[in-house]
Parts: C-alpha cells; structure tokens; sequence
C-alpha cells in the first residue's frame, strides 16, 4: 500500500528556522517525484515545488522560489521542506504528494496527511 | 504561469441534482487536467485524471470532460458525501497549479 507520512504539527516564532518531512512507502520512492502544496487557513491549494528523489532535481514555483528549500534523502525514502526564517504568514497546512502515472505525469495520486506549521510570537 | 480560473466559486445543490463545476486555463493545456475533492480536514483526493478519466475506486457519478483550455467536471447525482470543495490543477512543463476551488454543499 502507497503511503506518504509527514511528520507532526510544529508551532515556532518568526525568524526560527523548521524542517518539516514525508516518509514514502509502499512503492519504489526514488522512480516518483514528490511535490510539496500548503495551504494556508481557509484558502485553496498552492503548489511550491516538486523533486525527483533519484537525483535531487528540483523545481519549485516562481511564488516560492528563494522562501523554501526542498531537499531528500533516498537512503530513508524521505522528503523535506525547510525554511531559514519563518514568519507569521508561513502559517498553513503542508502536504507532500506523489506525482502520478497519469499522462506526462501531470497528477497528485497519493497525498500525506497534512503538517500543520503555526509561526507566532 | 498558466492561471486557472473555475466557477462558480459555490454552489448548494440538492440531493440527487446534477452538479457542474467549470475550469478554464489562460493557455491551451492539452488534456493536462486533473480533479480534485478535499473534505474539511482531510487531505485533496484524486477524482479524475488525463481531464476525463475517473480513477481507481472513484464512483462513477463522477466525470470529467474537456481539453486545450475549457474543462468541466459533473457530479450525475449529488449525494451527501459529496460536500467537499473541489480543486482543478493543470500541469505544464514541470510547472503545476490549481484553480481557486469550488465549494459544493447540500441545499
């Protein structure tokens, strides 16, 4: 059974940095890109970036490039997303999700469940 | 950047009616179109793929149609576990997003 598990709800102050994870299972982790899509309160879906775990090669969304840094470590079938100075407006819920066998690869197939990040003083 | 627009934005609907939601592209996308549903709380979930095909363990009431930059999605007949927003996403290029999202309720 395909699984992605994020880790847990993380509460921080602005300025502090975080890295949030995603645990694939279930399936081959380093042949499917992983994507990570926040979703701040009460708002609909972002998508800030996806990697291949077979060779790190990212690509993030023009809105998020330069603010997050995705990363992954193949040997533990984890992905990341980190950030260096957070602030009040990073406060969202973060799910990873499997890019899919649709055509050219364009779908989500299999979604974490969700970590939310809360930034406040 | 591709710009997806969808409407209505919501929509309350009674059990058994036919829904219709509508998302539009700013450039032709070719069939690079997916469905999704989110319930309060819950992670989005996958409902239709490739603009037009249902995926695995999705009930068929569910269906999509469309290509290049005019799509819809239609529920045959409302069904109380329905009640969910429901986000379209497109895919070019390594560059994905999602439509703004519409919010389907029972009357």
């Amino acid at each position: 059974e395909v699984q992605l598990v994020q880790s847990g709800a993380e509460v921080k102050k602005p300025g502090e940095s975080l890295k949030i994870s995603c645990k694939g299972s279930g399936y081959s982790f380093r042949s499917h890109w992983i994507a990570w899509v926040r979703q701040m309160p009460g708002k609909g879906l972002e998508w800030m970036g996806i990697i291949y775990p077979g060779d790190s090669d990212t690509t993030y969304s023009p809105s998020f490039q330069g603010q997050v840094s995705i990363s992954v470590d193949k040997s533990i079938s984890t992905a990341f997303l980190q950030w260096s100075g957070l602030q009040a407006s990073d406060t969202a819920m973060y799910y990873c999700a499997r890019r899919g066998l649709c055509s050219g690869g364009s779908c989500f197939d299999y979604w974490g469940q969700g970590t939310l990040v809360t930034v406040s003083s | 950047d591709i710009q997806m627009t969808q409407s209505p934005s919501s929509l309350s609907a009674s059990v058994g009616d036919r829904v219709t939601i509508t998302c539009q592209a700013s450039q032709d996308i070719s069939n690079y179109l997916n469905w999704y549903q989110q319930k309060p709380g819950k992670a989005p979930k996958l409902l239709i793929y490739d603009a037009s095909n249902l995926e695995t363990g999705v009930p068929s009431r569910f269906s999509g149609s469309g290509s290049g930059t005019d799509f819809t999605f239609t529920i045959s007949s409302l069904q109380p576990e329905d009640i969910a927003t429901y986000y379209c996403q497109q895919y070019d290029n390594l560059l994905f997003s999602f439509g703004p999202g519409t919010k389907v309720d029972i009357k």
